[in-house]
């Protein structure tokens, strides 16, 4: 298995853009997790998807962020309109039922906003 | 909140020397789990300690856990000079694998 993959690795957007972030998680793996982690704030949980459904968003931000998860093997957190202060980097990870095995993590997007 | 706190927030030592990290939460957890993260990387698992387990080890780390004083550790012993690396603690409140990650520790071991 490739892991979590995230794309893109790097983006670099002007401030009122819209933003896409890219997750495809383990197979088999039904919990998906968005982070942003910045050094202010450090890592938080922005939302939780368990069997594609989101289960918790209340580390949404704001408005602006949205997230998606339409099949098991695809999630995209979407940012609308973009702003400085959320340059941060956005790791995606997914765990399974095994939790001995814990969350595994993609790389992360890196998120910079001009 | 449950969120967890690592203590110290930078440690440097030798390499050889054993590195040990400290993380308190808050509220009652079922489990924790310790991560690294090496520098512009994601985080990987290292362990989960589940509330009923006292010790747990995984090669050369060893986790403790103490529910009463709401606290774990970990210890790296024998360090490499490859384990220079921020190290989180992360904790669950409810089993349902929503999981807190704490403000990590910066290990620095120098060769």
């Amino acid at each position: 298995d490739a892991g979590v993959i995230q794309s893109p690795r790097h983006e670099v957007t002007e401030m009122g853009q819209e933003v896409t972030l890219r997750c495809k998680p383990i197979s088999g793996h039904n919990s998906l997790f968005w982070y942003r982690q910045t050094m202010m704030r450090g890592l938080e949980l922005l939302i939780y998807f368990n069997n594609n459904v989101p289960i918790d968003d209340s580390g949404m931000p704001e408005d602006r962020f949205s997230a998606k998860m339409p099949n098991a093997s695809f999630s995209t957190l979407k940012i609308q309109p973009s702003e400085p202060r959320d340059s941060a980097v956005y790791f995606c990870a997914s765990a399974g039922q095994m939790l001995n095995y814990g969350y595994t993590f993609g790389s992360g997007t890196r998120l910079t906003v001009v | 909140s449950q969120q967890g706190e690592e203590d110290p927030q930078a440690l440097s030592i030798q390499e050889g020397e054993n590195a040990t990290m400290n993380c308190s939460y808050k509220t009652s957890i079922n489990n924790l789990q310790w991560y690294r993260q090496n520098s512009g990387r994601g985080l990987v698992h290292l362990i989960l300690i589940r509330s009923n387990e006292r010790e747990k080890h995984s090669g050369r780390l060893r986790v403790t856990l103490d529910t009463s004083k709401k606290s774990s550790s970990l210890l790296i012993t024998a360090s490499r000079a490859a384990d220079t690396a921020s190290y989180f603690c992360a904790t669950d409140g409810s089993g349902t694998y929503k999981y807190i990650f704490g403000t990590g520790t910066r290990l620095k071991v120098l060769a």
